[in-house]
C-alpha cells in the first residue's frame, strides 16, 4: 500500500544553519504531497504542498520539489531560526480513496541559538 | 483566518467509560475528518465523513467508535467503551471539496488520556 518514509529525528541545528529533512514515498498513481508542522503544543499546520511531478511547494523560507523519478519529496530550507524547532511531517494524498492523508513518522527539529 | 476548533484540549477518563471528543470544522467545508496520534508514533488515520454518511474508515475505526454532525457546526467522535490503547492525541480536519490537491486543515487537537 502507499506509504511515506521519513528521516529519523532529532534534527539539532545551529541557528542559520541550512536544513534538509528527507521524504520519500510509495504510491500508486500519482498523490499529493504535503508538509505539515507541528510546533510545541499545538495541532498540525500545512507548511507547503505539491500536486504533481516536478512541481515546488514553497512557504516561510521552505521549500521541498515533487520528484517522481526518486519517488521523494525532501524539505529544505536555507537558514533556520530558532522560531523553526518544531516536528514535520511528510504526507501523501492517498491517490486510492477519499483524501485519506497517509503521514511519515515525523521529524523533531531542534535548532539552538 | 477561518480555522478548526476542538474541544476540550484534553480528557481524562476511566477505562470502559464513553467519551465524546468535539470539532467545529470551517463553515464552508463539507469533508470532515479525524485522525489520531498515539505518543510517539505516526498521525493514522480514522475515518472520513461527507454528506452525513461515513466515506471511509481505517482498520482502527471499529464498532466502538462512531462519528455524527449533530447539527450544523459540529463534527463529533465517540469512543463507546473506552481501552488504554485509545489514549492518543485525536485531531479532527476538514477541506473545501474532494479535489485530490485539496488541502486539510487540522484542529489543534484533543488529548485523551484513559486510565
Amino acid at each position: 500500500g502507499d506509504s511515506v518514509t521519513q528521516m529519523e529525528g532529532p534534527v539539532t541545528l545551529s541557528e542559520e544553519a541550512f536544513l534538509t529533512i528527507n521524504c520519500t514515498y510509495t504510491a500508486t498513481g500519482y498523490p499529493s504531497l504535503f508538509w505539515y508542522v507541528q510546533y510545541p503544543g499545538e495541532g498540525l499546520q500545512l507548511l507547503l504542498k505539491a500536486t504533481k511531478a516536478d512541481d515546488k511547494g514553497s512557504n516561510k523560507g521552505f521549500e521541498a520539489t515533487y520528484r517522481k523519478e526518486t519517488t521523494s519529496f525532501h524539505l529544505e530550507k536555507g537558514s533556520v531560526q530558532v522560531s523553526d524547532s518544531a516536528v514535520y511531517f511528510c504526507a501523501l494524498l492517498f491517490s486510492g480513496g477519499y483524501n485519506k492523508l497517509i503521514f511519515g513518522a515525523g521529524t523533531r527539529l531542534a535548532v539552538h541559538p | 483566518e477561518p480555522e478548526v476548533t476542538q474541544t476540550p484540549s484534553h480528557q481524562v477518563t476511566q477505562m470502559g467509560q464513553e467519551v465524546i471528543l468535539r470539532c467545529v470544522p470551517i463553515s464552508n467545508h463539507l469533508y470532515f475528518y479525524w485522525y489520531r496520534q498515539i505518543l510517539g508514533q505516526k498521525v493514522e488515520f480514522l475515518v472520513s465523513f461527507y454528506n452525513n454518511e461515513i466515506s471511509e474508515k481505517s482498520e482502527i475505526f471499529d464498532d466502538q467508535f462512531s462519528v455524527e454532525r449533530p447539527d450544523g457546526s459540529n463534527f463529533t467522535l465517540k469512543i463507546r467503551s473506552t481501552k488504554l490503547e485509545d489514549s492518543a492525541m485525536y485531531f479532527c480536519a476538514s477541506s473545501d471539496q474532494r479535489e485530490r490537491e485539496e488541502t486539510q486543515y487540522f484542529g489543534p487537537g484533543t488529548r485523551l488520556l484513559v486510565l
